[in-house]
């Protein structure tokens, strides 16, 4: 199997309050992860693909200063949203690919719900 | 812009019935996914595609990619009220990026 845990999977929290969402792969090693964002009743938008040990590359639009993505180990992925506002609150989806053109394996997503 | 344009974005159909969604892109990939997503959960991959032409059956879902590697559809005969979700298309570049489609959000009533 290819299981991608992410948690938490559900986030309330105050404006202003930093938002870390972990991204795991548990039963492989994943070359690289990749971020995206959902708004309700919309497609995935991809945010940022990580390699491990590199820099992220963000998509076009997406403040690179406020979604910090770390890619410490070949099974864990974080994303933070730094200071985060109501226009912040959104579905975050993760997944996890073993080698470059293979299947991307989805986690269960985020909800970030910023008050 | 959309890279991938998939139709329709909304159906509602009586259960037993027959249904396609379309995928079309004016951009070559080098495989087509899709994927069924439940509320509040990641997608699920259904079926991946890489062949142009190439035809895929899971069940009562058959998957068809183009012969040009653009455009793919999803057809689903005799839906049943456990086929409701979002599907999602998704294109696969050449350079390892991958596009998602606009989904296609189905209702199968009983």
């Amino acid at each position: 199997g290819a299981v991608v845990s992410q948690h938490p999977s559900w986030v309330i929290c105050k404006s202003g309050t930093s938002v870390k969402i972990e991204c795991r792969s548990l039963d492989f090693q994943a070359t690289t992860m990749f971020w995206y964002r959902q708004f309700p009743k919309q497609s995935l938008m991809l945010m940022a693909t990580s390699n491990e040990g590199s820099k992220a590359t963000y998509e076009q639009g997406v403040e690179k200063d406020k979604f910090l993505i770390n890619h410490a180990s070949l099974t864990l992925s974080t994303l933070t949203v730094t200071s985060a506002h109501p226009e912040d609150s959104s579905f975050y989806i993760c997944s996890a690919q073993r080698q470059l053109n293979q299947p991307q394996h989805f986690g269960d997503g985020t909800r970030l719900s910023i008050l | 812009t959309q890279l991938l344009e998939q139709s329709p974005q909304f159906l509602s159909i009586q259960e037993g019935e027959n249904l396609t969604v379309y995928c079309n892109s004016s951009s070559v990939f080098s495989s087509l996914q899709w994927y069924r997503q439940e509320p509040g959960e990641g997608p699920v991959l259904l079926v991946t595609v890489v062949t142009g032409g190439e035809v895929k059956k899971l069940k009562r879902l058959t998957f068809q990619f183009g012969d040009a590697r653009k455009d793919s559809s999803l057809h689903i005969t005799a839906a049943q009220p456990g086929d409701t979700g979002l599907y999602l298309c998704a294109g696969v570049g050449y350079n390892n990026d991958m596009r998602f489609g606009a989904g296609t959000r189905l209702t199968v009533k009983p």
